[in-house]
């Protein structure tokens, strides 16, 4: 079955250490997204990818690194200097040349990341 | 940045009423109106994208309503049913979508 595989689950980090979040979809989707949800709030984007190695940054990028090395993969590092990283974490990819900006987005299932 | 708001913000109805809820967006410069359904410990799925004023999707029991000019969009589902409980998600954008806060929908059997 095609879809998109966010790992771990749940992450536990300390202060002050660098943390990359898997996304991986196989999918064949031009695009790719990484999503942040805070309470209270809504879907927040860092960066987002619409092909290998070009990324855009997104309204809270800040503190987040990310690479697309390959169509399939959109890994994202949280870094020390991310002053609030503790949050839920969302991947996700749609098709940008046939639907164009109407494509719908197909998300993984996230990733929580506690930081202490 | 635009500002994508829903209302309200939680629901609570008895199974087998109908519902809807709203979602109002920036008329300028509107390219695209998602709506997205959210369940418990699943990840979000799409039920509609929307681009025309004036358009109306429907799938199964949940439809949708599109007003480009006035910048709302409106999510119905008739006949609710306890599988329906979720949290109900719209987006407008292009590149860059940006969220609502959601509607957490609950229904009562």
């Amino acid at each position: 079955d095609g879809g998109i595989t966010q790992s771990p689950k749940y992450l536990f980090r300390k202060e002050g250490q660098n943390v990359t979040l898997s996304c991986e979809q196989n999918l064949n989707h031009d695009a790719m997204y990484w999503y942040r949800q805070d309470p209270g709030q809504g879907l927040r984007l860092i960066y987002y990818s619409q092909i290998v190695n070009d990324f855009q940054k997104g309204d809270i990028a800040e503190g987040y690194s990310v690479s697309r090395e390959k169509k399939e993969s959109f890994p994202l590092t949280v870094t020390s200097a991310q002053k609030n990283p503790t949050a839920f974490y969302l991947c996700a990819s749609r098709h940008l040349w046939g639907g164009g900006v109407n494509s719908p987005l197909h998300f993984g299932n996230g990733t929580r990341l506690t930081v202490t | 940045i635009l500002n994508v708001e829903q209302s309200p913000q939680s629901l609570h109805v008895q199974e087998g009423d109908s519902t809807n809820f709203t979602c109002s967006f920036p008329s300028s410069n509107f390219y695209a109106l998602h709506w997205y359904r959210w369940e418990t410990a699943k990840s979000p799925e799409a039920l509609f994208v929307m681009t025309l004023n004036g358009d109306e999707k429907k799938k199964g029991r949940i439809s949708a309503t599109l007003n480009t000019k006035e910048g709302y969009s409106y999510l119905y589902i008739k006949g609710s049913q306890p599988e329906d409980s979720a949290t109900y998600l719209c987006a407008s954008g292009a590149n860059n979508l940006f969220f609502g806060t959601g509607t957490r929908l609950t229904v009562i059997p």
